[in-house]
Parts: C-alpha cells; structure tokens; sequence
C-alpha cells in the first residue's frame, strides 16, 4: 500500500497524559500536514512541514501541541497533558511541493480522553 | 480570510434522483476549489478539483463540479446518484492551507 498510513488509528487515553502519533506519508511527497477533526466538523489545519521544516505552526490549537518531521519522512504529532476537549481525529495527509496540489489523506488517528 | 460555506447540513435523495451539494467561498484571488468524499472510519478521498481553466470540471465516481465566479461557489453535482454515494461531502478552498467546509451528510434512499 503506497497510500499515507497513521498508527495507531485509535488510541484511549485518561486526561493527563501524553500521546504521540505517527504519520507515514506517501514516499515521494515532501509537503506533511496535520489536520484535527471534530465530530459533525470538517478537518482544521493544524500544521504543515515541507520536508523537515515546519513552515506554518501558528495554528495549532495550545502549547500543548506539537510536531516533528525529523528526517523529512514520517512526523510525530504530540499533545502533552491531555483533555477530554483534545478527544477528535487526527488526520494527516501529504502532498508533492506546489502549494496548491490536492492532499492525499491517511485514514486518521481516533483520539479517546476519559 | 478565506473561508468555504456549505449550506445544507444532512440531504436525502432517493436513489437514481439526480444531486447538486452547495458550496460557497470567500477568498479573494481565484481559488484553488477542491471536492473530497469521506465514508464512515475512512479518509477522505479527492473527487474532483478547480485551478483554473474550464469552469466545468469532471471527478471520479461520475462526479462534476462548476466554479461561477460572479456566485462565488463550487457547486458538486451528480446526475444519478447510486447507494454506495451515501457519505461526508466536504468542499475545501486552498491557499498555503486547506480551509475545508463543515460537510454535507448525504443519505440514499432505496
């Protein structure tokens, strides 16, 4: 499968603690973004990378979040200190350089904060 | 700021009826239009997208969409809708980031 892949695609967790998701994109895109989804919503951006640098980060919803691209490959998408308000989709998606390509989205990562 | 609008909420349509889902931009220079489709525990899959160009623009799964300017909207329509069409419609505007719209519910009737 050649498509963008996240793991895990749920994860349950108690208010309070840290979690990490994964973002593999489509190999030969070098533009990765981070979307969250809420319920009855469509997805809002959160963040984006072209390769390894983080070119637009203002949105991300507190300093609770964060993201990393390290290598230009996979990211990591993390939210510290949890809160039932955090509980949505996370959706990644990737796309080739030019601004204004379509993105191809993963699958999303279902966060539950009891 | 940009911003897409799609009006309705939740539509019904019997199957085989023809569809036409609404969407409306704000956004100042000639947008990048962009339909995709998303099915429940699925991402969402592109259907069709405007650059520029024929204001008439054909997708995948018998899906068309028109850009009119003057209207400032980006219309999905579909002449015969078929029971697997039963899913999320979001209409996306991009520019540097992708502004989506709240999403269309779309139910088939039998």
């Amino acid at each position: 499968d050649t498509g963008v892949s996240q793991d895990p695609r749920h994860k349950i967790t108690k208010r309070g603690q840290n979690v990490t998701f994964r973002c593999d994109p489509i190999s030969e895109h070098n533009r990765l973004y981070w979307y969250r989804q809420t319920l009855g919503q469509g997805p809002e951006f959160l963040t984006y990378f072209q390769n390894e640098a983080q070119l637009e980060k203002s949105r991300l919803l507190s300093d609770r979040f964060s993201a990393e691209r390290p290598k230009g490959s996979f990211s990591t998408l993390e939210i510290q200190r949890t809160e039932q308000g955090d509980s949505a989709m996370y959706l990644c998606a990737s796309s080739p350089g030019r601004t204004y390509n379509e993105q191809f989205f993963g699958p999303g990562t279902r966060l539950t904060v009891l | 700021a940009q911003s897409v609008t799609q009006p309705d909420i939740h539509i019904t349509v019997s199957e085989g009826a023809s569809l036409e889902l609404r969407c409306n931009y704000s956004y100042g220079a000639t947008p990048y239009l962009f339909w995709y489709v998303q099915s429940p525990g699925q991402g969402l899959q592109l259907l069709l997208k405007y650059f520029s160009g024929d204001t008439l623009v054909q997708g995948i799964k018998g899906f068309e969409a028109e850009f009119k300017r003057s209207q400032s909207s980006f219309n999905l329509r579909k002449p015969s809708v078929h029971w697997s069409d039963a899913a999320e419609y979001f209409c996306a505007v991009n520019n540097n980031d992708m502004r989506f719209g709240a999403g269309t519910r779309l139910t088939v009737k039998p």
